[in-house]
């Protein structure tokens, strides 16, 4: 374990479902990341939270929304997805939105049927 | 924005051989520098990571990388791999001072296989 859980492991979905991803963190980190993983593609960041607030959304479609109640707490709601949407969805935390050891999560291997 | 390039898709050596990772990143001010593992069927982990003072950083596993400033490069060698080595490497960078240029930015990988 690294001190940032995710849950589900797997998630099978279809196009017309809606579902969610679950990141928690336990290092007293303030900042929140959520990445995308797919085959041969860098590492997108999709999102940031700092002190609980999104400071950044990279341009993602609106068919994936964050919600960071609190700062040991991240969530991805997704619906309509398309089968493109398939990767493995990674989260991280850190000390401040500054980069300086970010920790990640095993992330959720996501397939849209 | 920053940018990241790893030149190498998929390497593959023999135990005891050298390796070397290549990492070019593109930014124009003062970054931070991290090469990141991931073994398969595993979360990814920090091998090693430069901030600033001797451009020869040591990390686990008896990995070492190199900043060099002047070509914009932070290269990951191991003198001799081991079959547990075999593993997917990811270059990032961020930049200094916050921010969003303080997100990190990946590379797209290099997959190491080592063969017995």
């Amino acid at each position: 374990e690294t001190g940032v859980t995710q849950t589900p492991r797997h998630l099978v979905m279809g196009m017309t479902n809606k579902k969610s991803l679950k990141c928690e963190q336990h290092l007293g980190h303030n900042a929140m990341y959520w990445y995308k993983q797919s085959a041969k593609k860098p590492l997108e960041l999709m999102f940031v939270y700092s002190l609980e607030e999104r400071v950044e959304n990279n341009s993602v479609p609106s068919r994936f929304s964050p919600e960071c109640p609190n700062s040991s707490h991240l969530f991805l709601h997704l619906h309509t997805l398309q089968p493109e949407d398939s990767a493995l969805y990674l989260c991280a935390s850190s000390q401040e939105a500054t980069g300086y050891g970010y920790t990640f999560g095993s992330g959720t291997r996501l397939t849209v049927v | 924005a920053q940018s990241v390039s790893q030149h190498n898709h998929h390497v593959i050596l023999s135990e005891a051989a050298s390796l070397e990772l290549g990492c070019n990143y593109s930014y124009g001010g003062t970054v931070n520098l991290f090469w990141y593992v991931q073994y398969p069927g595993q979360h990814l982990q920090l091998l090693l990571k430069y901030f600033s003072g001797d451009p020869l950083v040591k990390g686990i596993k008896g990995f070492e990388a190199e900043f060099i400033k002047s070509k914009f490069s932070f290269n990951l060698r191991k003198p001799s791999v081991q079959w547990s080595d075999t593993a997917e490497y990811f270059c990032a960078v961020n930049a200094r001072g916050g921010g969003s240029q303080g997100n990190l930015i990946f590379g797209k990988g290099t997959k190491l296989s080592v063969k017995p």
